[in-house]
């Protein structure tokens, strides 16, 4: 069955360090990747996608995620954590002929002043 | 959350009754979703619209309902056979359906999200 994995429940990075959020995928083929953020009690934002193309993909709000086949990753990066980005982070896929938006748990992001 | 709106944003229901979520998105978008969230569970999937007048069912359909008879209102009625109704339901559009390697474009498929109904079941 495809499943999209966080393996970290919740990450603390402080301000002004990079951070990274884990996604890994399970699929053959080409997958269709995206990341979203959800601040405390709203809807999710989308933040970027990989389709095809340039493994290193460039988002909102600074962040990138970079695509390694051989790993079946997709990690969410960003240079240099601000306090705002305390948020909770969703992977998902689409892939091959599924026609359902596959969802990772969740990860919680806690920037440190 | 622009241009998808849900209503209300919080919502109390008696046991036994049904009530009707709102959402209404003006992005002309084709496709309509709504999902389920709980506390560790991540999203789960109720029911998705490619088209007026058509829908399909997702993971969780059992208790609940949709109708789409404009493209830009999917409301969602929870009725009293959903045991455990309490939770955060988001809806959700994009501009395309799912990709299939027959339709797949590469753009258009991410979805957009409204802010959100909190519903309670006192």
């Amino acid at each position: 069955a495809q499943s999209v994995a966080q393996p970290e429940d919740q990450v603390n990075v402080a301000e002004g360090n990079p951070l990274t959020v884990k996604c890994t995928y399970s699929v053959s083929g080409n997958p269709y990747l995206f990341w979203y953020v959800q601040y405390p009690n709203r809807g999710l934002q989308f933040l970027l996608k990989y389709i095809t193309g340039d493994n290193l993909v460039k988002g909102s709000y600074g962040f990138e995620a970079e695509f390694n086949k051989s790993q079946t990753s997709f990690h969410l990066k960003k240079p240099s954590a601000l306090v705002s980005d305390s948020a909770l982070y969703f992977c998902a896929e689409y892939a091959g002929n599924n026609r359902k938006l596959i969802w990772g748990l969740g990860t919680s992001l806690a920037v440190n002043p | 959350d622009g241009g998808i709106t849900q209503s209300p944003k919080y919502l109390f229901r008696k046991e036994g009754q049904n009530v009707t979520l709102s959402c209404e998105q003006n992005l002309n978008h084709d496709a309509m979703y709504w999902y389920r969230q709980d506390p560790g569970q991540g999203l789960r999937l109720i029911y998705y619209s490619q088209i007026v007048n058509d829908f399909q069912k997702g993971d969780i359909a059992e208790g609940y309902s949709v109708s789409r008879e404009k493209k830009e209102s999917f409301p969602l009625t929870v009725t009293s056979a959903q045991k455990n109704p309490t939770a955060f339901y988001l809806c959700a559009s994009s501009m395309r359906g799912p990709p299939t390697g027959a339709t797949a474009s590469g753009s258009g498929h991410e979805q957009f999200f409204g802010p959100g109904t909190r519903l309670t079941v006192l």
